[in-house]
């Protein structure tokens, strides 16, 4: 069964950093892509990012509300992902999800979220 | 960016109703889209890949359609765990982004 268990959330000031984490388990870390997704209280899902396996170099791509400022990354040995987040802003407070990326072809290359972790709660607020 | 506008926000159904929600792509998306239900409190569960494939143990009463630019998610005989909020996703071209979502509810 694919676990996936995020940590390192919490209360941060605005323009601090923070860093989450992501285990996996009960799966091929290493051969898996990886994403975050947020939202908002009361409010809709986010794409936030996500990191390709070391086949594609381990690069990564990220929504422009939080390029440059964010940074995805990913230890393999210990299947763990992460989600850097640095100059915060209170609208950045949120719950930050986890997922793996599964690929398929139907027609055209497939690339969706196929498991969640829990989510964890990030308030950025003085 | 593409935008995925869903329809309706908001529906009321009872126990054993089907329903269908909408969702419209900005641009034409191939069949690369995603729906998920979101129960209060919990993370999302992943019904449908590729417009109408369902994910691993989620029951045929969910159902989708489509390809383009419009896009149905079709859920028959509702039961009590199926009211909550369902959202649509492209992942044709980055950034993915997400329907605003539709809150099924009981009549």
């Amino acid at each position: 069964e694919v676990q996936l268990v995020e940590s390192g959330g919490g209360l941060i000031q605005p323009g601090q950093s923070l860093r989450l984490s992501c285990t996996g388990a009960g799966f091929n870390f290493r051969n898996s892509f990886m994403a975050w997704v947020r939202q908002a209280p009361g409010q809709g899902l986010e794409w936030v990012g996500l990191i390709r396996n070391r086949g594609y170099s381990a690069t990564t791509e990220y929504a422009a509300s939080v390029q440059g400022r964010f940074t995805i990354s990913r230890d393999d040995s210990k299947s763990i992902v992460f989600l850097q987040m640095d100059s915060l802003k209170t609208e950045d407070t949120a719950v930050y999800y986890c997922t793996r990326v599964q690929y398929t072809y139907v027609l055209f290359d497939q690339w969706y979220f196929d498991s969640w972790g829990q989510g964890t709660l990030v308030t950025v607020s003085s | 960016d593409i935008q995925m506008t869903q329809s309706p926000s908001s529906l009321s159904a009872s126990v054993g109703d089907g329903v269908t929600i909408t969702c419209r792509a900005s641009q034409g998306i191939s069949n690369c889209l995603a729906w998920f239900r979101q129960r209060p409190g919990k993370a999302p569960e992943p019904l449908i890949y590729a417009a109408s494939s369902l994910q691993s143990g989620v029951p045929p009463k969910f159902s989708g359609s489509g390809s383009g630019t419009d896009f149905a998610l079709t859920i028959s005989s509702l039961q009590p765990e199926d009211f909550a909020t369902y959202y649509c996703q492209q992942y044709y071209s980055y950034p993915w982004t997400f329907g605003q979502g539709t809150k099924v509810e009981i009549k």
